[in-house]
């Protein structure tokens, strides 16, 4: 079964600190997506990355950066600095397949990460 | 605007009445899809169009539950008498292709239902 699971439910960090967002996924694929998504409180989902499994390198952007290991099935998420406008809720997701060719997201539960000015 | 909208933002029904959600997406886009997000979980799969086509409805909770895209872009998600149950955020997604494993969808800022 596909299954994605963000064990850290909220997390507080002070403005300018380093904060890793955990993600471990299940599934029986070999060939799998892996995305995060950040989701403001203004509620829209805004993509942040997408990976594939054949790609292990780790990948930065700006103050972003992820670590995808196979090994243990994780995609963890680091914000490096963080700031004030990181506040939101962060969902890892995997995309898995569904009925007559569809590929659905299955989502984690999310991580609210809080940023203390 | 160029993103997927929804409409209405907010909704709030009594138990029993029928609603009607809108979702229009970006101009273009073949597949479009539901999910719904009940409180402090992540979005749950509902149902996938390709097109006017709707090729996978299994996530659907019950057959209160109705989804249509009849001329492929703007769909509505209908759901008839409803329960305090169905009390969510519907969020929309659409994606230039058909679907894939690796296409990215982009979502609207979603449908909030209160069903009191």
């Amino acid at each position: 079964a596909q299954k994605v699971t963000q064990a850290q439910t909220e997390i507080s960090v002070v403005e300018k600190e380093d904060v890793t967002l955990d993600c471990v996924y299940e599934t029986r694929d070999t060939t799998y997506y892996l995305f995060w998504y950040k989701q403001p409180p203004s509620g829209e989902l805004v993509f942040l990355i997408r990976r594939n499994s054949f790609d292990e390198q780790n990948e930065i952007s700006g103050r972003y950066s992820w670590n995808f290991q196979k090994s243990t099935s994780s995609f963890n998420f680091t914000i490096t600095a963080s700031q004030v406008v990181d506040s939101a809720v962060y969902f890892c997701a995997l995309i898995t397949p569904g009925a007559a060719g569809s590929y659905q997201l299955t989502f984690g539960k999310g991580t609210k990460l809080s940023v203390i000015p | 605007g160029a993103g997927v909208s929804q409409s209405p933002r907010y909704k709030v029904a009594k138990r029993g009445q029928d609603v009607a959600l809108r979702c229009d997406p970006i101009s273009g886009h073949v597949s479009l899809f539901w999910y719904q997000q009940a409180l402090g979980q992540g979005p749950e799969f509902l149902t996938y169009f390709q097109n006017e086509a709707q090729l996978d409805k299994s996530g659907l909770p019950s057959d209160r539950f109705f989804a249509e895209r009849p001329e492929g872009s703007v769909s509505t998600l209908k759901i008839q008498r409803t329960q305090q149950e169905d009390s969510a955020v519907y969020l929309c997604a659409s994606s230039l292709r058909p679907s894939g494993s690796y296409n990215e969808q982009f979502f609207g800022p979603g449908t909030r239902l209160t069903v009191l």
